[in-house]
């Protein structure tokens, strides 16, 4: 069982650049949700999924989008890479969204816009 | 708007000693409360939950966090702290309803010295 994985784990882009963050969950979790983390900042909720086909905003949605086809799987897209989008992305999922439910976290993607 | 606070960028304690992570939340309605821990270059654990009856709820690797409903805190504790506990600790409430994501504080540094 191996949980919420990631790819890649590291990454350079150069500005303008465009890439996808891959996401998968083998757990069968119907939410799943992508953060970034910057130092000193916590984890701010990017766009999450409450299920396939079924997506929506979070706290700083903008420079990023979404797609939820599956259940399995939530990439998350940049399109013009830009130095303000340096940081450590995760994505995390959890059986249910009711309010008592843990979520699981991937290992992280570090993104370098240069 | 649902608020979690951690007023400690980083706390230390010697090992042996009692370690405290505080913790203080602000929601409508009854809050449903996580704290996660993570180590170095990798993603969140989760570590313990309160969701509703005791006040002091006991999780992974001997922590325990207590619910204070009057001073809407929600501490972290560990009776006897552990080099190996060195790490980065998130408090996180979820919003007060369903189809919602976790909402982190900024993290606080614990730092156990030998």
């Amino acid at each position: 069982n191996a949980g919420v994985t990631q790819t890649p784990k590291f990454r350079i882009l150069k500005i303008g650049q465009s890439m996808t963050l891959q996401c998968a969950q083998d757990m069968n979790h119907n939410y799943m949700y992508w953060y970034r983390q910057d130092p000193g900042m916590g984890l701010k909720l990017i766009y999450y999924s409450v299920g396939a086909g079924i997506t929506d905003k979070g706290e700083v949605p903008n420079g990023y989008n979404v797609s939820r086809s599956t259940t399995e799987d939530f990439p998350l897209r940049l399109e013009l890479a830009a130095p303000s989008q340096t940081s450590v992305y995760f994505c995390a999922s959890s059986y249910s969204g009711t309010k008592d439910t843990e979520a699981f976290f991937g290992q992280g993607t570090r993104l370098t816009v240069v | 708007a649902q608020s979690v606070a951690q007023p400690e960028d980083q706390v230390n304690v010697a090992e042996g000693n009692p370690l405290t992570v505080k913790c203080t939340y602000s929601v409508s309605g009854n809050p449903y409360l996580f704290w996660y821990v993570q180590y170095p270059n990798r993603g969140l654990q989760f570590l313990l939950k309160y969701i509703t009856g005791d006040n002091l709820v006991k999780g992974s690797y001997g922590f325990e966090a207590e619910f204070n409903k009057s001073q809407t805190s929600f501490h972290l504790k560990k009776p006897s702290a552990l080099v190996s506990d060195s790490a980065l600790y998130f408090c996180a409430v979820r919003e007060n309803q369903a189809g919602t994501a976790l909402i982190f504080g900024k993290g606080t540094t614990l730092s156990v010295s030998s």
